[in-house]
């Protein structure tokens, strides 16, 4: 089965600096798409960021931009100029290409972004 | 455009009466549809999903019950809730299996 392991429980910035989140995960599958999801304190799940796994270049929106390293089954998250608004519970997970959509997520990190 | 509602967004139940979470998508057809539970500070996890009227697949064995009366409106029950069900549920859709899923705003369920 397909894990996904967020090792920093808890992480904190500095208002305008950047912070780069981890996560890692475990499959033996070659179709597969990664996500962030953000989760502020209203606790929507709000999409940050999008990789196909078939895809060598990172993807990038804005100020959030992913290090996809196929090879380390790592996938880490990089928020730059960091915003109070950015302060939020940060989920990667892991869908498969043939699994129906079943999304499996990590356990989470929480950022902090200090004025 | 597409949106998904999803109601109660809190609810206070005493163990061993029944529940009913409702979601619906509008704007969409035939989507696929997702319950998932978080506990409180962790992950989230499927519970159940669909990919068309009347199919359901159940990830975890449980005392909920998932159901797709209608195209787009995806049903969360159970006959008699434990304090084990407590949590904050989320309905999520999309279209294509590889999309990102669209989330509701959650209903936050306590058991007493």
């Amino acid at each position: 089965a397909q894990t996904v392991t967020q090792s920093q429980p808890e992480m904190s910035v500095q208002e305008a600096e950047t912070v780069t989140l981890s996560c890692t995960y475990d499959t033996s599958e070659s179709d597969y798409y990664l996500f962030w999801y953000k989760q502020p304190p209203s606790r929507q799940m709000i999409l940050v960021i999008r990789q196909e796994a078939y895809k060598q270049q990172n993807a990038t929106e804005n100020r959030f931009s992913v290090n996809f390293q196929k090879a380390a089954k790592s996938f880490s998250l990089k928020i730059s100029d960091s915003q109070l608004g950015d302060a939020a519970m940060y989920f990667c997970a892991y869908v498969s290409g043939t699994s129906y959509g079943k999304l499996t997520f990590g356990q989470g990190t929480i950022l902090t972004v200090h004025p | 455009s597409q949106t998904i509602h999803q109601w109660p967004a809190t609810l206070v139940q005493p163990v061993g009466s029944p529940l009913s979470l409702e979601c619906t998508v509008e704007g969409t057809s035939n989507p696929n549809l997702y319950w998932y539970r978080q506990a409180a500070g962790r992950g989230l996890q499927l519970l159940f999903y669909s990919v068309g009227i009347g199919q359901i697949s159940s990830e975890v064995p449980q005392n909920l019950s998932a159901s797709r009366p209608q195209d787009r409106q995806f049903i969360l029950s159970s006959k008699k809730l434990l304090l084990s069900d407590s949590g904050f549920y989320l309905c999520a859709w999309n279209e294509q299996p590889n999309q990102p899923q669209h989330f509701g705003d959650g209903t936050r369920l306590s058991i007493l």
